[in-house]
This record gives C-alpha cells, sequence and structure tokens, in this order.
C-alpha cells in the first residue's frame, strides 16, 4: 500500500540549532518526493521537491532533504531555525511517471515549535 | 508569483445545507484538485479533473460530492447534504502540463458544520 509515514508528531527546537523531520514511504515504483509547509491559517507552501538527479536537493527558507532510496527516507533538514519556521510540515509522494499530474499522499505532519 | 486562491476563507453551515466552495486556480494550469484536512489529520486527496471531467477520485468522494468548472476560471466543490463530518479544510490545488511540475495549494476554506 502507497504510504507516508512521518513519525515525529511534535518537535521543538532551540532557535538557532539544527532540524532533521524525518519522512519515510512506501511506494510502489519510483516516486516524487515533496516537502510543503504549512504556517497557521495558510495554505500548503512547497518547500522542496525531488524527481530525479541529486539526491541532495535544496529548497526555499534554508531547507534541504536527501532522498536515500535504500532506506526509502527523504528527510528535510534545515542547519539553523529561526523562530518563523514554527509551522506544521508534510511530507507527500506523487507518481513518478513523467506526466503533470500529481496525486499526492501525504503524511501526518509534524508540528515544529521553536523556543527562544 | 501567481496563486491559487480559494473562497470563503471560512464557511459555517448547518447540517443538511448544500455548501458551494470555490477556488480560482492559476491560469494556465490544466489539472486540478481536491483535497482535504479533518483537524489533526492528514491531508487527503479527494478528487482530480483535467479536460471537463473527473480523472480520479477517492472513496471519499462519494454521490454528495460534486465539481465543477463553470466558467475558463473558476473550479468549485459543492456538497450537496453536509454531514458533521464533513467539517474539515478544503484545499484546491492545480498543476500545469509541464513535466516535473508540483502542485500549487490554496490557503483554503475551514468548513465548519453545526
Amino acid at each position: 500500500a502507497q504510504s507516508v509515514t512521518q513519525p515525529d508528531i511534535h518537535i521543538t527546537v532551540s532557535e538557532g540549532a539544527s532540524l532533521e523531520l524525518r519522512c519515510n514511504y512506501s511506494y510502489g515504483a519510483t516516486p516524487y518526493l515533496f516537502w510543503y509547509v504549512q504556517s497557521p491559517g495558510q495554505g500548503l507552501q512547497l518547500l522542496l521537491k525531488y524527481f530525479s538527479g541529486d539526491t541532495l536537493v535544496q529548497g526555499i527558507k534554508g531547507f534541504e532533504a536527501e532522498f536515500k532510496r535504500s532506506q526509502s527516507s527523504f528527510n528535510l533538514r534545515k542547519p539553523s531555525v529561526h523562530w518563523s519556521d514554527a509551522a506544521e510540515y508534510f511530507c507527500a509522494v506523487g507518481p513518478n511517471y513523467g506526466g503533470a499530474t500529481n496525486k499526492l499522499i501525504f503524511g501526518t505532519g509534524t508540528l515544529l515549535a521553536v523556543q527562544p | 508569483e501567481p496563486e491559487v486562491t480559494q473562497t470563503p476563507s471560512h464557511q459555517v453551515t448547518q447540517m443538511g445545507q448544500e455548501v458551494i466552495l470555490r477556488c480560482v486556480p492559476i491560469s494556465n494550469h490544466l489539472y486540478f484538485y481536491w483535497y482535504r484536512q479533518i483537524l489533526g489529520q492528514k491531508v487527503e486527496f479527494l478528487v482530480s479533473f483535467y479536460n471537463n471531467e473527473i480523472s480520479e477520485k477517492s472513496e471519499i468522494f462519494d454521490d454528495q460530492f460534486s465539481v465543477e468548472r463553470p466558467d475558463g476560471s473558476n473550479f468549485t466543490l459543492k456538497i450537496r447534504s453536509t454531514k458533521l463530518e464533513d467539517s474539515a479544510m478544503y484545499f484546491c490545488a492545480s498543476g500545469s502540463r509541464a513535466q516535473n511540475s508540483p502542485l500549487h495549494f490554496g490557503s483554503g476554506t475551514r468548513l465548519t458544520v453545526t
């Protein structure tokens, strides 16, 4: 079955500390992988995506993620967290058949709190 | 940067009433989607729409739901007779034909059924 697992429901980090949010997926084929962020009362903003090629992808706001096929993981990282990064983060997978249609499967999200 | 817009941002309705959630996708996009997020749960796919017809729908998208693209710009989700369990945040998304293009999501409509 296709699924996305984000094992950490809630994470708290200190401002300036490094961050890693975990994402594991189960998918029948090579997937497209995404991280979205949702600030309170806001929609889903795309942070970064992986389609193919270099397994370390850079996104907006200083985030990066690494695709590890052997571990079926796509963890999100940031070297130094800012207070404005407090939000909910969603990992998602979609079909990789070269087209533009993307029915996405989302994880349950990780709520990030940043303390001063 | 173009964006997907949704109206209203919050809709309160009584059980059994019909609601229409509206979305204006990005103008050159061809693929349209509705997702929903029940409070505290994951974002779930409802339906995808292309070339004026539904291309895929989930088991959540039963006969109470319908989608329409009434003109060249709007994309609507109608719930005919709302139930308490329809209370959720509903997200519209659109995508282009370009290869490897991601979905762009709107800011959502929070539907509260009382």
